[in-house]
């Protein structure tokens, strides 16, 4: 089974705008995270939420986190071109013995037009 | 702010030959990890590490690949005999306390011909 699926799988907006990712989960988790990688660049992190917290802030980035139907959403508000990125939310699910990885979604995929 | 590193960002190698990719991780980190990313695919778990010795592997960690932390810094992972579809980046992730954020490099591409 597919963890950590994101929605949409690409998203094209203008600067200036908002932009809202859906990430949607299958297993029980003790954390949830969102990362951005630009085109055949590293993983950079952007946020974490664990699983008793409802929303997260940071800068322009808002995260929110529905563990009653398995959901979390990234919020990045007044976009600019420097977001035009790939952004993945990852999951960490303890219960299963000491496991400690994080399983992918295959990510969205962020135009953001100047 | 600390930065996991890796070495090389990128190298081509003949099919069937060896290869190995550093890492150093951020230095109070306990957890290490190696992760690949086939072009257009999924993020993929290879190996988690801890206290020296392997904590979990996925179906894709085969005896063609071994991972060893020699010294205090390093974190290498070795490919024995590459094939075609271990073309990848590859990278390496580090957490202190494997609870809260796991901190990635920047990969090494990997294109085996």
């Amino acid at each position: 089974s597919q963890q950590g699926e994101e929605d949409p799988q690409a998203l094209s907006i203008q600067e200036g705008e908002n932009a809202t990712m859906n990430c949607s989960y299958k297993t029980s988790i003790n954390n949830l995270q969102w990362y951005r990688q630009n085109s055949g660049r590293g993983l950079v992190h952007l946020i974490l939420i664990r699983s008793n917290e409802r929303e997260k802030h940071s800068g322009r980035l808002r995260v929110t986190l529905d563990t009653s139907k398995k959901s979390s959403s990234l919020l990045i508000t007044a976009s600019r071109a420097a977001d035009t990125a790939s952004y993945f939310c990852a999951t960490v699910d303890y219960n299963a013995g000491n496991n400690r990885k994080l399983i992918w979604g295959l990510g969205t995929s962020l135009a953001v037009n100047p | 702010e600390p930065e996991v590193t890796q070495t090389p960002s990128h190298q081509v190698t003949q099919m069937g030959q060896e290869v190995i990719l550093r890492c150093v991780p951020i230095s109070n980190h306990l957890y290490f990890y190696w992760y690949r990313q086939i072009l257009g695919q999924k993020v993929e778990f290879l190996v988690s590490f801890y206290n020296n010795e392997i904590s979990e592997k996925s179906e894709i960690f085969d005896d063609q690949f071994s991972v060893e932390r020699p010294d205090g810094s390093n974190f290498t992972l070795k490919i024995r005999s590459t094939k075609l579809e271990d073309s990848a980046m590859y990278f390496c992730a580090s957490s202190r306390d494997g609870r809260g954020t796991i901190y990635f490099g920047e990969g090494s591409w990997l294109t085996v011909v």
